[in-house]
Formats: structure tokens, C-alpha cells, sequence
């Protein structure tokens, strides 16, 4: 079953625009990732944010997190054409004791030049 | 690093043949990760490795899958008998010791 859900499922801006995904989840989590996925090709991982994190940095990349609310938002700054591609957080749930991650469905992002 | 391996990209088979999906994950990697992806289901976690080892299995569909680790480079996936269903895009992922999985490019499974 699916622990995160991405909303929305898609979005279109323009380019230079600022794009924010949120992702909602239902149980404890150790942590919360984001990955890309371009069209036809593997994820890739862009940032981790932990349980005590509320809020974490990377590039043109912000990831806020809200245990409270048990949701997390990306916020792509500036975009770019080749920020198009789809959007999955994935979480470990806490006391898994591994590193399984559970994906949600994604955001599918479309920028245009 | 070349990064996770999968063989092949694109595989086109008949219904109640024999499928081996092959993963050759990245050096050094103790963390080995089955999914698959369909547009209905998302990104499935399947079977999961930890030094050679599986650890949870409780993804994969049903008997006709299994997964091998006969070695910390490689990999196997195989689907006996396949079934259209089963057609979907499989990816293989690794990870060191720490939470940030490393995935391959997938291999596009298309049963007829």
C-alpha cells in the first residue's frame, strides 16, 4: 500500500516559476525523500529530511517537513526546463529497522520554456 | 562508477515463458532493492537483499517471481511462468549503509 501521496498529480508552470509538491503520509517515519524520475529513465535521490528536521536546503531545492501533520512539501525555486519530470517522496517508517523505502504515486512537473 | 546495471533494458516475451531480469548493483553497496513500477500501482518494493541476503519478500506478487543474490555484484529477478500482468517497468536499486538508495535505469517488461 501506498504510505505517501503526492499532491498534486501534476503541475504545469513556467519556467523561472516556483514549483511546490506536497506529500502526505499515515504512520511514524524515520525519515522522508524526494527523487526525480525523467521520462524513461531510474529515480533519482535529490534530498532526505529526517524526523527532527523541519526544514532542509539543497540548490534551488527546500524541503520542509511537519511530523505534527504528517506531511512534507518540495519547493523547487526558479525552475527550469529540465526540473520537468516526475516528483516521488518515499519514506522509511520508523523502527523498520531497515531501509525500505515506500514511494507515493509522484507529482508529474511540466515546465515550459 | 558506472552506477546500477540492469540487463536487459527492454525485453519482449510471450505469455508462460520464462523471464531473468538481471541487477548488477554498486560496488561496495551491502543494500539491494527490487521494484516494479505501473501506472495502476506506483513503485512497488518487491524483495530486498542485505549482504546477500533477503530480508523481506513480502512484495513479491506470488510464487511465479523469485530472486536470487548468489554474490554482492549481481542479481537476479525472474518471473516463471510470466503473465501480461506482469508487464511493467523493473527496477533495481542499491544502498550503502545509509538511507539514500541508488537506482538503475530499469528494464521495460512487455508480456504478450
Amino acid at each position: 500500500s501506498q504510505q505517501g501521496e503526492e499532491d498534486p498529480q501534476a503541475l504545469s508552470i513556467q519556467e523561472g516559476e516556483n514549483a511546490t509538491m506536497n506529500c502526505s503520509y499515515k504512520t511514524s517515519i524515520n525519515n522522508l525523500q524526494w527523487y526525480r524520475q525523467n521520462s524513461g529513465r531510474g529515480l533519482v535521490h535529490l534530498i532526505l529530511i529526517r524526523s527532527n528536521e523541519r526544514e532542509k536546503h539543497s540548490g534551488r531545492l527546500r524541503v520542509t517537513l511537519d511530523t505534527s501533520k504528517k506531511s512534507s512539501s518540495l519547493l523547487i525555486t526558479a525552475s527550469r526546463a529540465a526540473d520537468t519530470a516526475s516528483y516521488f517522496c518515499a519514506t522509511v517508517l520508523s523502527g523498520a529497522g531497515s531501509y525500505q523505502l515506500t514511494f507515493g504515486k509522484g507529482t508529474k512537473l511540466s515546465v515550459i520554456p | 562508477d558506472a552506477g546500477v546495471i540492469q540487463s536487459p533494458r527492454h525485453e519482449v516475451t510471450e505469455m508462460g515463458q520464462e523471464v531473468t531480469l538481471r541487477c548488477k548493483p554498486i560496488s561496495g553497496h551491502n543494500s539491494l532493492f527490487w521494484y516494479r513500477q505501473t501506472m495502476m500501482r506506483g513503485l512497488e518494493l518487491l524483495i530486498y537483499f542485505n549482504n546477500n541476503v533477503p530480508i523481506d519478500d513480502s512484495g513479491m506478487p506470488e510464487d511465479r517471481f523469485s530472486a536470487k543474490m548468489p554474490n554482492a555484484s549481481f542479481s537476479t529477478l525472474k518471473i516463471q511462468p510470466s503473465e501480461p500482468r506482469d508487464s511493467a517497468v523493473y527496477f533495481c536499486a542499491s544502498s550503502p549503509t545509509t538511507d539514500t538508495q541508488y537506482f538503475g535505469p530499469g528494464t521495460r517488461l512487455t508480456v504478450l
